[in-house]
């Protein structure tokens, strides 16, 4: 089965600090992977995917991950962080053998302080 | 465009009461889910759809029911609400096909008391 998991669930930057959010994940197969990110009362917006082509995947919103296959690994960062950054932050993996199901972790909730 | 769109956006019902989560389509996704979000637990998949015609359980199902008559709508129904149900509920599309991503819905909050 497959499954990520998000190593902290509150993380404090300083405006101008560097983001890091952590994802690691389970899978027997070659992962799709991707991140998510959820403002106050809102749905899920894509931030961005690992498609394979290469380890480092641009986003939205000057963010990126690079997918590390010998640490499990798909780490999200923002060299600066940004007011507007302040969110909460699922990494999930896709399941594309039952019906493209999605397992998401439980969640980074990224506070950025003035 | 709408995407996807959820009804109602807060409900609060009382034990024991039926109620039915409306969600609806416009991209021709074929692929639809309804997913419960609780703090500390990040998203959990109660049913999903391939089609219409066919769905499947996901990974909470218990106390819900889901049909899919058209490519549209992908209704979740709560049978006898009860106060372990309160969450906030998303529906989501998704094209179908390796590596795609989902669509979200703006979310349901359902408190049961």
């Amino acid at each position: 089965a497959q499954s990520v998991t998000q190593l902290g669930s509150h993380v404090s930057v300083s405006e101008g600090a560097l983001v890091l959010l952590r994802c690691n994940y389970s899978s027997s197969v070659p992962p799709y992977l991707f991140w998510y990110v959820q403002y106050p009362n809102q749905g899920l917006q894509l931030l961005l995917k690992y498609t394979s082509a290469a380890p480092l995947v641009k986003g939205i919103n000057g963010f990126e991950a690079e997918f590390k296959k010998s640490e499990t690994s798909f780490h999200l960062t923002k060299p600066s962080a940004h007011m507007s950054d302040a969110a909460e932050y699922f990494c999930a993996v896709s399941d594309y053998g039952t019906g493209n199901q999605f397992y998401f972790g439980t969640g980074t909730s990224l506070t950025v302080i003035p | 465009n709408a995407g996807v769109t959820q009804t109602p956006k807060f409900q609060v019902l009382k034990t024991g009461q039926s109620m039915t989560l409306q969600c609806a389509q416009d991209m021709n996704h074929e692929y639809m889910s309804w997913y419960r979000q609780d703090p500390g637990m990040g998203l959990r998949l109660i049913h999903y759809s391939v089609g219409a015609g066919i769905t499947d359980q996901g990974e909470v199902p218990n106390g819900y029911n889901v049909s899919r008559s058209t490519t549209e709508d992908f209704p979740l129904r709560l049978l006898s609400a009860a106060p372990s149900q309160t969450s906030v509920y998303f529906c989501a599309t998704n094209q179908g096909g390796a590596n795609t991503e989902a669509f979200f819905g703006q979310g349901t909050r359902l408190t049961v008391v």
